[in-house]
């Protein structure tokens, strides 16, 4: 199947502990991106990166760190995680300047900080 | 600014009537508008986009720059179309990067 994977699916952790999501996409895209979904249902970037380079980081803590061993593949670890965390984390990618810039999405990470 | 607004978080209407999720935004250049949907327990996927001028799933949405709104449209609700629907804005083909709007859940009663 061609798409984009996210692991785990599910994160419940406690405060103050560290922990990494990891995203892969097969689609050949060179983009990828961090979105993250609070509480609402507002989605709002956090990262991207275009073939391993950072390209967009949106004012995120530095309790963030996205990282990126290839263009196939862009993780996200997080230090010392706090209550407001507590999210579902979307990765997505794409090729951008293509005449479109259809994102395609993971499943998602619903990470639950107690 | 680059912003997108979408003024009901929740729309609710009956099987059979007609549905308008309301978009706007605010960018200054020639944005990419999109509208993405989200059913119950799958993921964020792309309905429509305003360069291909398309209908899907009997949805359209017209580009009005004079009024900058791109609201979705379908003339007859069906019980699957109830879903959260994000409208996006794209101002950047180098980056590719999306700014979304607070998203409308519509609820389509039988």
């Amino acid at each position: 199947d061609t798409a984009v994977s996210q692991t785990p699916k599910y994160l419940v952790t406690q405060m103050g502990n560290d922990k990494s999501i990891k995203c892969e996409q097969n689609l050949g895209h060179d983009t990828m991106y961090w979105y993250k979904q609070d509480s609402k249902k507002f989605l709002k970037i956090m990262f991207s990166y275009n073939n391993k380079e950072l390209i967009i980081n949106e004012t995120v803590p530095n309790r963030f760190s996205p990282k990126s061993p290839d263009k196939a593949h862009l993780n996200l670890h997080i230090n010392s995680l706090e209550l407001g965390d507590s999210a579902v984390y979307f990765c997505a990618s794409t090729t951008p300047g293509l005449g479109y810039n259809e994102q395609f999405f993971g499943p998602g990470t619903r990470l639950t900080v107690l | 600014a680059q912003r997108v607004t979408q003024p009901e978080k929740l729309l609710s209407v009956f099987k059979g009537a007609p549905v308008e999720l309301k978009c706007n935004y605010s960018y200054s250049g020639s944005p990419e508008l999109f509208w993405y949907v989200q059913y119950s327990r799958q993921r964020l996927q792309l309905l429509l986009r305003h360069i291909s001028r398309e209908s899907i799933k009997g949805f359209t949405a017209d580009l009005n720059k004079g009024e900058t709104s791109f609201h979705l449209k379908k003339p007859f609700a069906q019980e699957e179309d109830s879903a959260m629907y994000y409208c996006a804005l794209s101002g950047s083909s180098n980056t590719g990067k999306l700014i979304f709007g607070q998203g409308t859940t519509l609820q389509v009663k039988p």
